[in-house]
């Protein structure tokens, strides 16, 4: 069974500093693992989907990194901005057979300070 | 190019009461997945769904509550005789085969 773990659970950080939140999973044989982020109250939007055979993806300020053999990847915010706080969530699929059912992280809560 | 829509965005029901929550994917999306996010709890899966089928109903409580997506129209997670504890955000994903996910504004279900 896949379990996925998001440390910290919680970041503040003040305004230009660089943000670094970390998610693991047990299951190494993963089909993908996206990135989301949720504002209170509000929907789950995607921030970056690494395919298994990828190491990192980028997209703007964003970059995110996977190592399936440690059972590790790491999203990178560059020059945190207030707009930037959220929940940031992390999701494997369950199984390689069951690719469809994500299996989520509890979340980085993350606080950009002005 | 419009998102995935779920309507209603709020739903009051009392205990026992049904209660129909309703989800458009994304133009060009034929898979549909349901999520639940109980209060102070992480996202869960309830189930996945392609056109006139069920892919997998693994997460779905074994009663009260069912979903379909038909030929034409919305995918429909129906949930009957509600209870307290259905109270919270039901999302609604949907994505190309394989492809990322993407999510719904959600329908936040208060039972009172």
């Amino acid at each position: 069974k896949q379990e996925v773990t998001q440390i910290p659970a919680a970041l503040s950080v003040p305004e230009g500093e660089n943000l670094v939140l970390n998610c693991s999973f047990t299951d190494s044989a993963i089909y993908n693992l996206q990135w989301f982020r949720q504002d209170p109250g509000k929907g789950l939007t995607s921030l970056l989907l690494i395919q298994s055979s990828q190491r990192e993806q980028t997209s703007g300020r964003l970059n995110a990194s996977l190592d399936k053999s440690s059972g590790r990847s790491t999203l990178y915010i560059a020059a945190s901005q207030p707009g930037d706080s959220a929940t940031y969530l992390c999701a494997v699929p369950y199984s390689t057979d069951s690719w469809g059912k994500l299996q989520f992280g509890a979340g980085t809560q993350v606080v950009v300070t002005p | 190019n419009a998102g995935v829509m779920q309507n209603p965005r709020h739903l009051v029901r009392r205990r026992g009461q049904e209660a129909r929550l309703r989800c458009s994917p994304m133009k060009g999306h034929s898979h549909v997945y349901w999520y639940r996010q109980l209060p102070e709890e992480g996202l869960k899966f309830m189930v996945y769904l392609q056109k006139e089928n069920i892919i997998d109903e693994s997460g779905m409580p074994k009663e009260r509550f069912s979903a379909e997506f038909p030929k034409e129209g919305p995918s429909i997670l129906r949930i009957q005789q509600v209870v307290r504890g259905d109270s919270a955000a039901y999302f609604c994903a949907s994505s190309r085969q394989g492809y990322e996910q993407y999510f719904g504004p959600g329908t936040r279900l208060t039972v009172t």
